[in-house]
Formats: structure tokens, sequence, C-alpha cells
């Protein structure tokens, strides 16, 4: 076990819907980062919040959004949903946020279905 | 571009064959090198790290050395065990103003047979 727990699990849902997926990060990391993990793309990076502000943006289309609370946890909204959307979304935090080498610890992540 | 490109899968091995999963990166400078395993139904796991030139990672039995001069830092075990199948991805750390991400090769899924 991690410390990174991502809530739901599973999310089936149709085309043009909105989904939330949350994360909340390992105690005391101030760190959060958002993958994608899909057949095609394999394990993207899409975003990474440190300390509530937004630090690197990776392949991120800009149907997604996420952000990070006061109290560290994370949500990834996905709007607009597609087909090719389906993926499994993986979360991760990590102590720091600066240049200095910080170990990242990956939840077990969220399956979407778009049907 | 930047890029890691992993040996491709399925790979089947036999319990206590030797294992090598090749990984090679693109990057510049020399960055931090990572193995990742993914058991089914389990999130990322960090196997093991180098973070500079010619240093031996090493974990449950994997190894996987930096070779600055070959790009590589393929993966090895000399003797695999059922409970190793799972997807094992190769990572490096990229840093961008203070900012740090992993970019992941496209994972070899291996499986080892009794």
């Amino acid at each position: 076990d991690s410390g990174v727990t991502q809530t739901p699990k599973h999310l089936i849902t149709a085309t043009g819907q909105r989904v939330t997926l949350r994360c909340s990060p390992r105690s005391g990391d101030l760190s959060v980062y958002w993958y994608q993990q899909s057949l095609d793309q394999g394990l993207q990076f899409l975003i990474q919040y440190y300390n509530g502000e937004e630090r690197a943006k990776g392949n991120i289309l800009e149907r997604f959004s996420a952000q990070q609370f006061p109290d560290l946890h994370s949500e990834l909204n996905l709007s607009s949903l597609e087909l090719g959307d389906s993926a499994l979304y993986f979360c991760a935090s990590s102590p720091g946020g600066s240049a200095s080498y910080n170990e990242q610890f990956f939840g077990p992540g969220t399956r979407l279905t778009v049907l | 571009g930047n890029s890691v490109t992993q040996m491709e899968g399925p790979v089947t091995l036999s319990e206590e064959a030797f294992l090598t999963i090749n990984c090679t990166y693109t990057a510049t400078g020399y960055p931090s090198l990572f193995w990742y395993v993914q058991y089914p139904g389990e999130g990322l796991q960090l196997l093991l790290k180098a973070t500079k030139a010619d240093d031996k990672g090493s974990n449950k039995g994997f190894e996987a050395t930096y070779r600055k001069e070959t790009t590589s830092f393929h993966l090895e075990k000399g003797s695999v065990q059922v409970s190793d199948s799972a997807v094992y991805f190769c990572a490096y750390r990229s840093e961008i103003q203070g900012a740090q991400k992993l970019v992941f090769g496209q994972g070899t899924r291996l499986t080892i047979n009794p």
C-alpha cells in the first residue's frame, strides 16, 4: 500500500458526460501528479500540482482540468467525454515539488470506461 | 524528442530463467532513471532507480545499471519466479524549471510459467 488513495476504483459513463476523479496523497506529501494509461498512448503524464498550485503540464487535453485543494487532495475533471478517454488514470504523490529528487508514489488508479 | 524505448513484449519465460528487459532513453543531460512494476490490478511501484552514470540500482533480485555511453538502463534478474509476472516500465525523470515529471516507456508484460 503506497498510501495514495484514489476514488472511485471504476467508473462507467457515456460519451459527452463529465466525471471527477479524486486523489488523496500520502500524508505530508505536497505534490500530486496525474497520469493516463491507455492502450494506444501508454502511460502519459498529464499534470502536476504542488501545494495547491499548478507546477507542470503534460499532454492534458483542454477538456480536462485539475485542482489541488487546501487539504492537498486533488481532483481531475474530465468533460465532454469521448470513447478515446477510456483509460486507467493514476495519481501519484511526492514530498516536494522542487528539482531535488522526490520519489513518486502511485495510487491504485481509477479505471474509466466511456461507452 | 525525449522518449523511452523498451523491449516489446509480451515476454514469457519459465521459472528460474534469466531475464533481460532492454530500455534505452533519449533525453538531454543525465536524468535519473527508474524501473517501475505494475502487478495485476494494482498501481505502479518503484522497483529500482539510479541517479547518475554507472550507478547500479537493485531490489528483489533485479538489477539495472545506468550506462550513459549507450543511454541504456536494462533490467536483469538471474532467476525469475512466478510472482515476478507483471508489467515493467522503464522511466526517466524530466525536470523543467523546478517541475518534474516521469517519462515512461510503453511497458513490457512479463509472464513466468512454473
